[in-house]
């Protein structure tokens, strides 16, 4: 089944701790990209990667840390999780988003989502 | 800076309506938009995508139009249904500025469709 996979789905951590949340995608997509969903903010932004080893800031990157050395995977790092990243996190792929694939090469593929807590 | 805004923020219609949820943008330089499905504690599931280029878009008892010009678009939902019921979101994908690869969300309107 072509999806993208978040792990872990929930998450308590605790201030100052590094955490990953890795994803995933099985459908061979250049187009990865991280979000957070914030009551009141909705969904914003945080990185994105056009391709392996080519990545750039989104809305909210700040605190946040990506790398994209394989194509399947995105994983999304907290260096030194705060308080304020108390999220709902989502990644998606997409085939060539952006790109001249036509419109469905830009239909995004989301994950089921990963809710953090840091106390 | 692109500013989405969804309208209204919340909808409840009885079952079999025909209704119209609306999406604006303040740039017009966008390079496609999406509309997503949200169910609660779920991901997004994408509805229709809309080139910069097109009009409309449609799939099944969904209809969604695009009005540059104007900073619009609406999504169209013939004869709804209680499963119907969700958060549905509009994104724009923007051109503005160089960029193709980054995404402005609505904050999306909550429907419910009572049976």
């Amino acid at each position: 089944e072509a999806q993208v996979t978040q792990n872990p789905r929930y998450l308590i951590t605790v201030t100052g701790k590094k955490l990953t949340v890795t994803c995933s995608q099985n459908m061979n997509h250049e187009y990865m990209s991280w979000y957070r969903q914030d009551p009141g903010l909705g969904l914003r932004q945080i990185y994105y990667s056009m391709n392996v080893e080519v990545t750039d800031k989104g809305d909210v990157p700040e605190g946040y840390k990506v790398s994209r050395k394989e194509k399947r995977n995105f994983p999304l790092i907290l260096e030194s999780p705060s308080p304020n990243q108390t999220s709902l996190y989502f990644c998606a792929s997409s085939l060539s988003f952006g790109g001249t694939g036509g419109s469905g090469a830009n239909v995004l593929t989301f994950g089921a989502g990963s809710r953090l807590t840091v106390l | 800076k692109q500013e989405v805004t969804q309208i209204p923020a919340a909808l409840s219609v009885p079952e079999g309506e025909n209704l119209v949820l609306n999406c604006s943008f303040t740039d017009s330089a966008i390079y496609n938009l999406q509309w997503f499905r949200q169910d609660p504690g779920k991901g997004l599931t994408s509805l229709l995508l809309i080139q910069s280029s097109q009009r409309e878009q449609t799939s099944g008892r969904l209809n969604a139009s695009l009005d540059k010009s104007s900073g619009r678009s609406t999504l169209y939902i013939a004869a709804s249904q209680p499963g119907d019921s969700a958060t549905y979101l509009c994104a724009v994908n923007r051109g503005s500025g160089g960029s193709n690869y980054k995404l402005t969300f609505g904050k999306g309107t909550l429907l419910t469709v009572n049976p």
